[in-house]
């Protein structure tokens, strides 16, 4: 199992270019997740999915937008980027909450710099 | 919203040391997880807890679910240098069961 995998590693963009990171994950897990994680503040959730179909806002939501298409992967869109989402962006994924039991699985990092 | 605290920030320990640190929350959790993340690399985990009052072990690496359910701790005893990362506590918390993380707890381990 890869568990989960995520498309760029880095990145590098200019202000208002777009851009769409990938995550894969080969658990057969419902759940999936996308944080960012910046110096000093820990992990923050940006939307998330609860299946394929759906998706839902997070804490920090605005200026991103997120596909579930499929069950294993989860996409994270930035229509025109910002310096304030300089970041390092993770996904992860998690087997169905219903039973309480919710250990999320991390992707390695997308390590995303605006200019 | 809820809110985790977690403590220290940052810690310096000799190598065979032994650590402690701990999360507080607003709120009552229903699960703790504690997270290592090594430098360039996502969080993994290290230790699940799901009852008040659970005592868990990995290896080195002791955590336990306070019995108020707002607390847990991490304890990692005789410290080596590979144990050098951050470490994260996360509670689950919120309608839909979104875990809420710490600020982390940075560890750095002196041969």
């Amino acid at each position: 199992n890869a568990g989960v995998t995520q498309t760029p590693k880095f990145r590098v963009l200019k202000t208002g270019q777009s851009m769409t990171l990938l995550c894969a994950q080969d658990m057969n897990h419902e759940y999936m997740y996308w944080y960012r994680q910046d110096p000093g503040m820990g992990l923050r959730l940006i939307h998330y999915s609860v299946g394929e179909g759906t998706t839902a806002k997070g804490e920090v939501p605005d200026g991103y937008n997120v596909s579930r298409l499929k069950k294993q992967n989860f996409l994270l869109g930035l229509e025109s980027a910002a310096p304030s989402q300089t970041s390092v962006y993770f996904c992860a994924s998690s087997y169905y909450v219903g039973t309480a039991y919710n250990e999320q699985f991390f992707g390695p990092g997308t390590r995303l710099t605006v200019l | 919203g809820q809110q985790l605290n977690q403590s220290p920030q940052s810690m310096f320990i000799q190598e065979g040391e032994d650590v402690s640190m701990n999360c507080t929350s607003s709120s009552i959790f229903n699960t703790w997880l504690w997270y290592k993340q090594d430098p360039g690399e996502g969080p993994v985990l290290l230790i699940a807890l799901y009852k008040a009052g659970e005592l868990t072990s990995n290896g080195r690496l002791t955590a336990q679910f306070g019995i108020t359910r707002k607390d847990s701790f991490l304890n990692i005893s005789a410290s080596i240098p590979s144990d050098v990362g951050i470490y994260f506590c996360a509670g689950r918390g919120g309608s839909q069961g979104n875990l809420i993380f710490g600020k982390g707890t940075k560890l750095s381990v002196k041969p």
